[in-house]
This record gives structure tokens, sequence and C-alpha cells, in this order.
């Protein structure tokens, strides 16, 4: 089936500074990775959508500036949350869809990464 | 917008009974509806799917059924066991071309031994 691997697991930051996050599709190419937020006890909420070769698609109030989104190839995407600050310590979650152009096979997530922003 | 809504947020049975959560969504375009189980400090890991062209879908104690015409669909978990405490969320894609998936809100399930 379907593998997502998300790294690193958790990450520990100082106030201002920046911290990359990576997603990989390790048995399939994924034309478009998500990235969702999710805060303790809450729902994961779309962040934006990343399509390979081209800029990020971000949701409704999510700063793009913040939350810089790479898809540079068809197997990694990479989230970069600048001067990070403690309101942005969260878990961030990374999902890539399987298929073809005309078949939906799924969205797989990666294992998460717990950020925390001191 | 678009949205997904997910009950009960909490949900107790005992071992061995069933269990059930419903959702509802409001892209009449949806045509993709997967559950996952999320267990504490890890993502979600799918459990079963459903596509709008069946209206159920069954997989040893785990089955799904969807309702296109009240845009609902439900989750039953037969036999409950221990190992099936978890949040579950329902989730939907949006857009005939499935672009996306949202999430429900999600549901506590705790099984009493």
């Amino acid at each position: 089936g379907a593998v997502v691997s998300q790294h690193p697991s958790w990450v520990i930051c100082k106030s201002g500074t920046s911290v990359k996050i990576e997603c990989r599709s390790l048995d399939f190419q994924a034309t478009t990775m998500f990235w969702y937020r999710q805060f303790p006890k809450q729902s994961l909420m779309l962040m934006a959508t990343s399509n390979e070769g081209s800029k990020a698609t971000y949701e409704q109030g999510v700063e793009k500036d913040k939350f810089l989104i790479n898809h540079a190839s068809l197997t990694l995407s990479t989230l970069t949350v600048t001067s990070a600050h403690p309101e942005d310590s969260s878990f961030y979650i990374c999902s890539a869809k399987s298929g073809t152009a005309t078949m939906l096979y799924g969205y797989t997530f990666g294992s998460g990464t717990r950020l925390t922003v001191v | 917008g678009e949205n997904v809504e997910q009950h009960p947020s909490t949900l107790s049975v005992q071992e061995g009974d069933s269990a059930v959560i419903k959702c509802t969504y409001s892209d009449s375009a949806s045509n993709y509806f997967p559950w996952y189980k999320q267990e504490l400090g890890k993502g979600p890991q799918l459990i079963i799917d459903i596509r709008s062209n069946v209206g159920e879908k069954k997989d040893q104690r785990i089955a799904v059924t969807l309702n296109k015409t009240a845009k609902h669909f439900s989750l039953h978990i037969t036999e409950t066991q221990p190992e099936d405490s978890a949040v579950y969320f329902c989730a939907a894609s949006i857009g005939s071309s499935a672009s996306k998936i949202i999430f429900g809100s999600g549901t506590r399930l705790s099984i009493r031994p």
C-alpha cells in the first residue's frame, strides 16, 4: 500500500528561527500533497495544497509567506515555518494523493511532526 | 464553504457492543468518503473508504454506509475491542475531481472493558 514518510517526528526550535518539515511518498508518485495543522483535541485543518512543479494553493487565513511550501519532485514536499513563534506550536501532518489521471486511489497521511516553539 | 459535520464528539461503549458514528457533508459533488483512525501522537490511518457509486461497504468488523440523497454517511464498528479506542475522523472529497478532502470534527471512542 501507499506509504508516506514525514520527518522529523518532533522538533523544538527557538522563537524567530525557521523549521523545515519533509514529506515523502515512498512507493508512489504524488503530484499532489497536502499540509494540515492539528491543535490538541481538534480536527485536522487543511493549510495548503501542494502541486509538483507549481505554486502551492493556500486555504483562507493561512499566511503563505510564513508557511513556505515546496514540491520540487513527485515524491517530496517540504513545509518551512519561517520566523516561528510560540503560537505556531502544533502538530503538522502531510498527506499525499495517489491515483491516476482518471482514478483516485486515496489519500495517505504521514505520521506527523510535533513542533514546539520556545 | 464546504463542511463536514460529525457526531457524536465522544462515544463510550461496552466491549463487544457496536459503535456508530455519523457524518453529513455539504458538497453535492463529493464522491469519496474515507474514515480515519488516529491514535495519540500519530497521523491518521485509513480504516475504510466508500465511493459515491456504492451504498455500503464492509471489511470484517467495520462497515460504512452512504446515503447520497441525504448526504449522510456512517461508520459501524461491531464486536468492539479495547484496541478500537481512538479518535475517528470522517472526511469527504471536495469537487467532482476529489481535489482535496476535508475532515469532520472527530469522535473520541472509548471501549469499556
